[in-house]
Formats: C-alpha cells, structure tokens, sequence
C-alpha cells in the first residue's frame, strides 16, 4: 500500500541546515510528483517546495533561496534541504504524494523540527 | 503568488448544510484541491479539481468554481465535521494553500 515516512532531526540550531528525508513504498517516484508543506504549531500549512515526476523542481518564493529538493529513486527517497534556518522554522513537516499538479492523496504523519540554541 | 483568501471561521449546527468558501487573487481554472484536517492529523483530500470527491469521501462532501471563487460544500454537517479546511491551488507556480476555515459544530 502506498505510505510516506518523513525523517530528520527533531532539533536544529539556528543558521544551520535542515536535512529530511521522505521515504515512500506503494508507487514510483517516476509516476508522482512529491511535495513538502510545513505546519507552524498552531498556524496553517504553508507549502515549501515540489519534486515533479518528471524530476523537475518548484519552490516557495519566499524561501527559494534557501532551498533545495532532490530525489533518488533507487532508494525511493526525497530529500528536502533548507539552510540558515530561523526560529520561525520551526514546524511539523509533511511530505505528501499527487499526480502532477494534482492534490495530495497521501500524506506521512509529519516530523517535527524546532529551531533552537 | 497566487493568494488565497478564506473566511477564519464558521459554526454551524448538525443536519445544516454549510459552504466554505475560497477565493483566489487571480484564475486559478479548475487547479483548486480541498482538506481536512483535525488537531493533531495530516491534512486529508476531500475534493480535487475543483469538483472531483476523492474516492472514499462521503458524498455529502462537494466542490464547486472555476477562475477565482471556488466552495466547499458540506450537506449534511455532522459532529465529525469538526476540523479546519483548506484550500489549495496547482494552477499557478508555486503552489500555494489559503489560510484555513475552522468549522465547529454547535
């Protein structure tokens, strides 16, 4: 059956680098696109940035600069990097499956990172 | 970037037909995509297109809209209900999500 996994480290400092990784089973990456959202406690989710089937990459404008998405299919894994990370990082992290352009029908359960010394 | 704007808020008592609604800064076709979430859960798809019910959904879930003013239906409410609701688009890079409606059921 089709999951997602999200890891990474649960506590960065700040003005380093946050690395996640989205582990998936049930389907190709090569089929579906892939996107991460991040949820502030309390607030609304905000999407971050996409891996599209076809390999080719969008990211939130406010945060371009500071990102970046890969994949490797051989080990059917997503990986989301965003540097100098600020307390207002911190958030639950999802990543999520769609058809290109299409709603995400599956969603991990989430990492939680906090931003903090 | 596209905005999208919704209403904070809305209560509503069961049996009541409610619609939430969803409005972009400019056209969007039919890209808009709809969840639910509950506290402590990953957002869950209701409705894609605009007016496509994901499989699994009750009907009693609908979507509507195309170009700039989209609605989520929900007819009959139930308690369950409870929950924010977002909307999303995929018409316009990047993608973006509206700022949620919280549904309480009196």
């Amino acid at each position: 059956q089709v999951q997602l996994k999200e890891s990474g480290p649960g506590l960065v400092q700040p003005s380093r680098t946050l690395s996640l990784t989205c582990t998936v089973s049930g389907f190709s990456l090569t089929s579906y696109a892939i996107s991460w959202v991040r949820q502030p406690p309390g607030k609304g989710l905000e999407w971050i940035a996409a891996i599209w089937s076809g390999g080719s990459t969008d990211y939130n404008s406010a945060l371009k600069s500071r990102l970046s998405i890969s994949r490797d299919t051989s080990k059917n894994q997503v990986l989301l990097k965003m540097n100098s990370l600020q307390t207002e990082d911190t958030a639950m992290y999802f990543c999520a499956r769609s058809e290109d352009y299409g709603g995400s029908d599956y969603w991990g359960q989430g990492v939680m990172v906090t931003v903090s010394s | 970037d596209t905005v999208l704007t919704q209403s904070p808020a809305l209560a509503v008592s069961p049996g009541e037909r409610v619609t939430i609604s969803c409005r972009a800064s400019e056209s969007v076709s039919t890209g808009i995509h709809w969840y639910q979430q509950k506290p402590g859960q990953q957002p869950k798809l209701l409705i894609y297109g605009a007016s496509n019910l994901k499989s699994g959904v009750p009907a009693r879930f609908s979507g509507s809209g195309s170009g700039t003013d989209f609605t989520l239906t929900i007819d009959p409410v139930e308690a369950d209900d409870t929950a924010t609701y977002f909307c999303q688009q995929s018409w316009n890079d990047p993608l973006t999500f509206g700022s949620g409606t919280k549904l309480e059921i009196k």
